[in-house]
């Protein structure tokens, strides 16, 4: 079975600043990464996604995210952030050869002027 | 290319009632899966549907049941609803094959209310 801990339940940030959420995961398999963004009474979008190769992935709107196999990590930076990037964000696993993902239980990106 | 869409956007029941929430997958894509997501909580997987069948389903009672149609979109039926099936109920699709490693896109979800 897989886990997925999202460490901070809120970010509050300033525009213009960096910003890093954090995740961690749990599995006994081989595994894929995502990361989606709800905005307010919106569905999923996906950010990025890590399936194989280059550890560091590029996504949407300026983020990215570094998968780390040894600590089970695949935290989601920005460089800056803007108002508009106000949102939650949700890490995502996949065993392989599976489709059903398992989220974490978000984080809430609060981003002020 | 059509987006996943459901309907309807919101819902009230009250407890007892039964509820059909539906969806149209992606132009393309043959699987579907449903996800609940409570209030302040990520996304739970309820269950998904290959080719009109159930192919995996997770920890939830067979009150909550599915069908997926020939052209793919699916419907998610739900008996004898409690207060807790209150939640915002996700549909993804996605395209399973050879090939993977089927990126799920998400509908906008139906936000049901059970009083």
């Amino acid at each position: 079975a897989q886990s997925v801990t999202q460490l901070d339940s809120q970010v509050p940030v300033f525009e213009e600043a960096p910003v890093e959420l954090r995740c961690n995961y749990s599995s006994s398999v081989s595994v894929y990464l995502f990361w989606y963004v709800q905005y307010p009474n919106q569905g999923l979008q996906l950010l990025l996604k890590y399936l194989s190769g280059s550890t560091l992935v590029k996504g949407i709107n300026g983020f990215e995210a570094e998968f780390n196999k040894s600590q089970t990590s695949f935290h989601l930076r920005k460089p800056s952030v803007h108002i508009s990037d106000t949102a939650e964000y949700f890490c995502a696993v996949r065993a392989t050869g599976f489709q059903k993902l398992v989220f974490g239980t978000g984080t809430r990106l609060l981003v002020s002027p | 290319e059509t987006g996943v869409t459901q309907s309807p956007t919101h819902l009230i029941k009250t407890r007892g009632q039964q509820v059909t929430l539906r969806c149209s997958s992606q132009s393309g894509h043959n699987t579907v899966s449903w996800y609940q997501q409570a209030l302040g909580q990520g996304p739970q997987f309820i269950f998904q549907y290959y080719r009109e069948e159930e192919n995996g389903r997770g920890n939830f009672p067979p009150r909550f049941s599915g069908l997926q149609f020939p052209n793919y979109s699916s419907e998610l039926n739900v008996n004898a609803l409690e207060l807790d099936d209150s939640a915002l109920y996700l549909c993804a699709s996605s395209l399973a094959g050879s090939r993977g490693p089927y990126e799920q896109y998400f509908g906008p979800g139906t936000r049901l209310t059970v009083t």
